[in-house]
């Protein structure tokens, strides 16, 4: 059974730090998503990796697909990044994304 | 140029009732998806519709059917609510099936069941 594990639950961060939230999962994968959930709910995908690493902005996701884990950084944190950080895969070839609970991130001014 | 657009953004029923979520897309994609939220777990699929004509069930579909209408409209509908399905439900389309696509959400339609 896929299973994917986000750590931490929760985090709390001052303006300007250095940030990383972290994803385990048990299958491989095709690829793996990183997406960004605004306190008013809405969804947007931020990255979708399958090798190495990608970066947009300060926003910056790697994975190691044979560890099967994958890193989201956030560099100088501002608090417009408070948000829930979810990550998400699924097996080759199937329709079906298993998400993470989820990475409560609140930035303090 | 709306991207996912989902209706209503609310709604209250109570046990028994049947509603239908509306879900439309306009950026040609064929795949289409209706997840559950709840708290303290991860977004579930409840059923997908790789391209028009075809749909087929998730993690967790019973209690619910959809219909891919047409290619930029899928819905989902309760037949009968039960409190266990006061959720938010998003709905989400890609340009093609499985994990190597970007999936675009719609804004999440809040549904309480008494």
């Amino acid at each position: 059974k896929n299973e994917v594990e986000q750590s931490p639950q929760n985090l709390t961060a001052q303006e300007g730090e250095f940030i990383t939230i972290n994803c385990s999962y048990s299958v491989g994968i095709s690829a793996l998503h990183w997406l960004q959930q605004h306190p008013g709910g809405g969804i947007v995908s931020l990255f979708m990796l399958s090798s190495g690493k990608k970066k947009h902005g300060r926003l910056i996701a790697t994975i190691n697909i044979q560890e099967k884990h994958s890193s989201l950084h956030i560099t100088a944190s501002h608090p417009r990044d408070s948000a829930v950080y979810i990550c998400a895969n699924s097996g080759a070839g199937s329709y079906q994304l298993t998400f993470g609970k989820g990475t409560k991130l609140s930035v303090i001014p | 140029n709306a991207g996912v657009t989902q209706t209503p953004k609310f709604q209250v029923l109570k046990t028994g009732q049947s509603m239908t979520l509306q879900c439309a897309q306009d950026m040609n994609h064929n795949s289409m998806y209706w997840y559950r939220q709840d708290p303290g777990m991860g977004l579930r699929l409840i059923y997908y519709s790789a391209s028009e004509g075809t749909t087929d069930k998730g993690e967790v579909p019973n209690g619910y059917n959809v219909s891919r209408l047409n290619k930029r409209e899928f819905s989902l509908r309760l037949e009968s609510a039960a409190p266990s399905q006061t959720s938010v439900y998003f709905c989400a389309s890609s340009d093609s099936g499985g994990a190597g696509y970007e999936q675009y959400f719609g804004p999440g339609t809040r549904l309480t069941v008494t």
